[in-house]
């Protein structure tokens, strides 16, 4: 089973700065199946990033994806007021399940 | 529009059942993984279940093994989950996600294969497990 680690559990940033969240699986993703995805309070998840790297349809080009094996990163380029959330990356190469991390906290600072 | 609607939840005693509905449309139904995913009060998403676009195929989490049984209904573009023996520590909102991709046939294997992103998400559904 791939165990996903993300760090940090919270970054605080102001809108305008650069976010870099990362996720590290405990053995290689094949294939870069690698997801990530936002969840604001009371909402259901919503997929940003999948194949290490793909936007997902109608996700602004400020979000990037990057990595490959056991090293992923998200990536916002200037942060907007409604980016403030929590991200989770999620593995769903080789074998199931298809872990979660445990999730980045992006707070306004 | 492709939606999902859940059903189902409610307040279960330890020990009890229940069985959880997710509605879809708007997309080939039967083209698709669907999986379940749960969320614990103010915890992080937990990955529950799995389900091939023909249905032949289902995966669980260790978590949930033996205990939970997910199943779907092509015909009626439905996703069940089937939740028996029920403990406190499955108190959670769940989630019906539909995948990213549709299925790829391999032609060395004479296979599907289904990808288990999640493009599409309900609203979800709160099981209370309690006394």
């Amino acid at each position: 089973e791939i165990v996903l680690t993300q760090s940090p559990g919270t970054l605080s940033l102001s809108p305008g700065e650069r976010a870099t969240l990362s996720c590290r699986a405990s053995q290689s993703v094949s294939s870069s199946y690698l997801a990530w995805y936002q969840q604001k309070p009371g909402q259901a998840p919503r997929l940003l990033i999948y194949g290490a790297s793909s936007r997902a349809t109608g996700i602004p080009d400020r979000f990037s994806g990057s990595g490959s094996g056991t090293d992923f990163t998200l990536t916002i380029s200037r942060l907007e007021p409604e980016d403030f959330a929590v991200y989770y990356c999620q593995q769903y190469g080789s074998s199931p399940p298809y872990s979660f991390g445990q999730g980045t906290k992006l707070e306004i600072k | 529009e492709v939606q999902l609607v859940e059903s189902g939840g409610g307040l279960v005693q330890p020990g009890g059942s229940l069985r959880l509905s997710c509605a879809a449309s708007g997309f080939t139904f039967s083209s698709y993984a669907m999986s379940w995913v749960r969320q614990a009060p103010g915890k992080g998403l937990e990955w529950v279940s799995g389900i091939s676009g023909s249905g032949g195929s289902t995966y669980y989490a260790d978590s949930v093994k033996g205990r939970f049984t997910i199943s779907r209904d092509n015909s009626k573009n439905t996703l069940y989950l089937q939740m028996n023996s029920l403990r406190a520590e499955d108190t959670a909102v769940y989630y019906c996600a539909k995948g990213g991709s549709p299925g790829q046939y391999n032609w060395n294997d004479a296979t599907y294969y289904y990808y288990y992103y999640m493009d599409v998400w309900g609203k979800g559904t709160t099981v209370t497990v309690s006394s």
